[in-house]
This record gives C-alpha cells, sequence and structure tokens, in this order.
C-alpha cells in the first residue's frame, strides 16, 4: 500500500527566510509526487508536481520541490517566505501507469510570522 | 480553461434529513471526479471516485452515496444525515493519476 507521510503538524519561519516543508512517500514502482495548498474555508490548489525528468521541479507562487529517489522524499521549498504563504500545504503521491489512487499526506501548516 | 463548481458552499441539516452535494465541471470532457471529506481542517478521506459516467467506486463503507448521471456532473447524496457526516466536503477533478483540481468545497454542519 502506497503511504505519504509529513512529518511537521506546523512549520514557523521569519519573512524573507527560505522555508522548508517535508515529505516522504511509499509507493511501489515509480511515483508521481504532488504539492497543493489549502486556505481556510477553500479548496485544494494545486502548485507543482513530479512525474519524470529532472528532480527539481519548479511550480506555482515561486515554489520549488526536489525528487529524492534514495531518500524517497519530495520536500517543498521556497528561498524567500512571504507572510501570504501561509497556509496548510498537502503533499500527495500516486503510482504511474493507468489509472492509480492518489494518496495524500495529513498536511503541514505554514505559518509565515512577520 | 477548467472550472469546477459546487453547490451549496454551505449546510445546515438536522439528523435524519437527506443530502444532495453537486459538482459540475466546465472545459474538459471525460474526467475522473472525485469527492471527499476533510474532517477539522486536515486530513482528506476520499468517498468516492468516478473515471466515466454511471461508474462509482466507493472507498469507504458509510451513509453516502455517489452518482454521476452526466460526464461532468457529480452527485454525493444521503438519505439519513447522521452527527458524524458533519465536514467539508470537496470535489475534485483529473485525468488518470496526475493532479486533481480541487472546488471551493462546501461546509456540512448535522445538527
Amino acid at each position: 500500500a502506497q503511504s505519504v507521510a509529513q512529518p511537521e503538524d506546523q512549520v514557523k519561519v521569519a519573512e524573507g527566510n527560505p522555508l522548508t516543508v517535508k515529505c516522504t512517500y511509499s509507493v511501489s514502482g515509480n511515483p508521481y509526487l504532488f504539492w497543493y495548498v489549502q486556505y481556510p474555508n477553500r479548496g485544494l490548489q494545486f502548485l507543482l508536481k513530479y512525474i519524470t525528468g529532472d528532480n527539481l521541479v519548479k511550480g506555482s507562487y515561486g515554489f520549488e520541490a526536489e525528487f529524492n529517489k534514495s531518500q524517497t522524499s519530495f520536500h517543498l521549498k521556497k528561498p524567500s517566505a512571504l507572510v501570504s504563504d501561509s497556509a496548510l500545504y498537502f503533499c500527495a503521491v500516486s503510482g504511474s501507469g493507468g489509472y492509480q489512487k492518489v494518496t495524500f499526506g495529513t498536511g503541514t501548516k505554514l505559518q509565515v510570522i512577520p | 480553461s477548467q472550472t469546477i463548481h459546487q453547490w451549496p458552499a454551505t449546510l445546515v441539516q438536522p439528523v435524519g434529513s437527506p443530502l444532495s452535494l453537486e459538482c459540475t465541471v466546465e472545459g474538459t470532457s471525460n474526467p475522473n471526479l472525485y469527492w471527499y471529506r476533510q474532517a477539522a481542517g486536515r486530513g482528506l478521506q476520499l468517498l468516492f471516485y468516478s473515471v466515466g459516467i454511471g461508474q462509482i467506486s466507493s472507498e469507504v463503507p458509510q451513509n453516502l452515496s455517489a452518482s454521476r448521471p452526466q460526464d461532468r456532473q457529480f452527485i454525493l447524496s444521503s438519505k439519513k444525515l447522521l452527527l458524524s457526516d458533519s465536514g467539508f466536503y470537496l470535489c475534485a477533478w483529473g485525468r488518470r493519476s496526475y493532479e486533481q483540481y480541487f472546488g471551493p468545497g462546501t461546509r456540512l454542519t448535522v445538527t
């Protein structure tokens, strides 16, 4: 069975500092990996994905993520955090090939302090 | 571009009453469609998914059912709501195993 772990329930970072939100996964075969962001009382918004190719993936709003196959990780990063980045972030994984169910992590609350 | 709609945005229903939540997608055809429930603003629970008209897969046995009467319409229903059905319901669409696009959600409170 596939799974996703987001080990940090909450991350706090000062505005202007770099941020990292951690994610590790387990899946059979090659993974498809995703990051989503959710603002209060809103649906999830897709940020970025890794399907194949370059291990460093760039996405919306200046976010990027690095796929590390040996560590089975897909950490979300941003060089300089904004207060408006404060939200709930979800990592997700699915298997490749045909239709595969997507498994979401439990979410990490990011708080950017002015 | 594609758009996904959900309604209503909020709903307060008494225990034992029926439920119908609707989701529609515009700007795409034959999407995969999903219903999720999010409790306490955290983890997502996949309730149902559909890969085509009339094709519904249930992930969790429960008090809810889903139907897909048209290609871009997905309905979540219940005949009798329970207190435990309260939550934030999210509809999403996607293709194969790729990213999903979520609607704005429906906040359901069962009293």
